[in-house]
Order: C-alpha cells, then sequence, then structure tokens
C-alpha cells in the first residue's frame, strides 16, 4: 500500500506571494490533518478534514486554509506568506473512523521555505 | 486544554546503552489516547505505539518497552541495547475524545546514538 504523498517536497517561496501544498492520504483513509513543525514552536495542528469537511481547526490565522476533495485528497494554501510561515508541513491521514485514538500516518512533508 | 511535556530536549548515549525518554501529560478528559512517534532524519514521522487511558499495563516490542503511570500523568519510552539507527526526534502525543482528529505533540526529544 502506498504511503502518504506530499506534493511538492521543497518550495522557496517571497513574502507576499501564496502557496498550495498537496497531499495524498493512503488509499481508504478520509481523515487528513496537516501540521506546521518548526525547530521554535514544534509539531503544531493546522487542521483536519474527514470527508470533505473541516473537522478542527488549530490557532491559525485566516492566511492558512484548507480543503479536501471527494478522493480524500486535500490540499492546504497560505496566502500573503511571511518569513515566520518558514515551516516543514506535515500531512497525515488516519483510518476510516478519524477517532481520536487512530495512529496517524505522516507524509515525508514540504519544506517551505519564504524570502 | 490539553499539554503534553518532554523535558529532555536532547539525549547522547553510547551504542548498547539504555535510555528513556520522558513524556509526561496534561488532561481533564478521562478518555484519551497516547502515542509515540519516531521522526528520523529523512523527516517522515513514523508510529510506533498507542496507549488508550484505561489500560495500564507496561508494553514490550523487541527492545522498545512503554511505561504508563496514570497516577503520575506519564508515558515513558524506554529502548534497551540502543544502536545508532534509533538516533532520531521522538515525539510524545496526545488525542482526546470528541469525535475527530486532534493531537497534541510534545516538543521531541531528539536521541543521538553515538557508534
Amino acid at each position: 500500500k502506498a504511503g502518504v504523498t506530499q506534493t511538492p517536497r521543497y518550495l522557496i517561496k517571497t513574502r507576499g506571494q501564496q502557496v498550495t501544498l498537496s497531499c495524498s492520504p493512503i488509499s481508504g483513509h478520509r481523515s487528513v490533518s496537516w501540521y506546521q513543525q518548526t525547530p521554535g514552536q514544534g509539531l503544531q495542528f493546522l487542521f483536519e478534514y474527514f470527508s470533505e469537511t473541516q473537522r478542527n481547526k488549530g490557532n491559525f490565522p485566516g492566511r492558512f486554509s484548507g480543503r479536501q476533495f471527494s478522493n480524500s485528497r486535500s490540499e492546504m494554501n497560505v496566502s500573503t506568506l511571511e518569513l515566520g510561515d518558514s515551516a516543514l508541513y506535515l500531512c497525515a491521514s488516519s483510518l476510516v473512523t478519524g477517532g481520536p485514538s487512530n495512529e496517524q500516518f505522516f507524509g515525508p512533508g514540504t519544506r517551505l521555505t519564504v524570502l | 486544554a490539553q499539554k503534553v511535556t518532554q523535558a529532555q530536549t536532547e539525549i547522547s548515549v553510547v551504542e548498547k546503552e539504555d535510555v528513556t525518554l520522558d513524556c509526561v501529560y496534561e488532561t481533564r478528559d478521562t478518555t484519551y489516547y497516547l502515542f509515540w512517534y519516531k521522526q528520523p532524519p529523512s523527516g517522515e514521522l513514523v508510529f510506533l505505539i498507542r496507549r488508550n487511558s484505561f489500560d495500564e499495563q507496561n508494553e514490550i516490542s523487541g527492545r522498545y518497552s512503554w511505561n504508563f503511570q496514570k497516577s503520575t500523568s506519564s508515558f515513558n519510552f524506554t529502548i534497551t541495547a540502543s544502536q545508532v539507527v534509533d538516533s532520531a526526534v521522538y515525539f510524545c502525543a496526545l488525542s482526546v475524545s470528541g469525535g475527530y482528529q486532534k493531537v497534541t505533540f510534545g516538543t521531541g526529544t531528539k536521541l543521538q546514538v553515538i557508534p
């Protein structure tokens, strides 16, 4: 079974631009979560989608948004990029129910650098 | 609100030594789930173990063992006879009931095993 895939793996943008990151979950997984990982803040939860609906959102500004498609693939978008948005963005998928007991399977991440 | 504390930022051990990674959690929920994940230098988090709040049995898997103690709100992870391949960042995480997936991660412990 293929794992979670994320594209692109690396991205360089300048301040003020916007960016879209993509995540394809493991086949059969309907819950997709996004995390931002930085050296200073660690792993921070961005949002979680299940069956195309955002079920939960972390404490990030409205510049961070996401969506999920009917095939469970998910995208996250960051508008008006700031230097502080430089981070590793991780996507994780979990089983059908997407409940709190499910372990998450992580993708390799997208390394975003904002100049 | 949930909180996970991993007080050890970095640990260095010589190969074949035993090492314990500490994890202390806070939650008011009576039903919750604890996880450990490993993040090797490649960046992809790998699930290691899940434990629910009603199961305080310790678990051993090969060289890995986990000690869950509700009385001290701790879920510690021990690697016996460490190997160079164990070098990674280890994250403890907490998820509470609520019908959806929202995981709170600790800040991670970087383990370096020196040959």
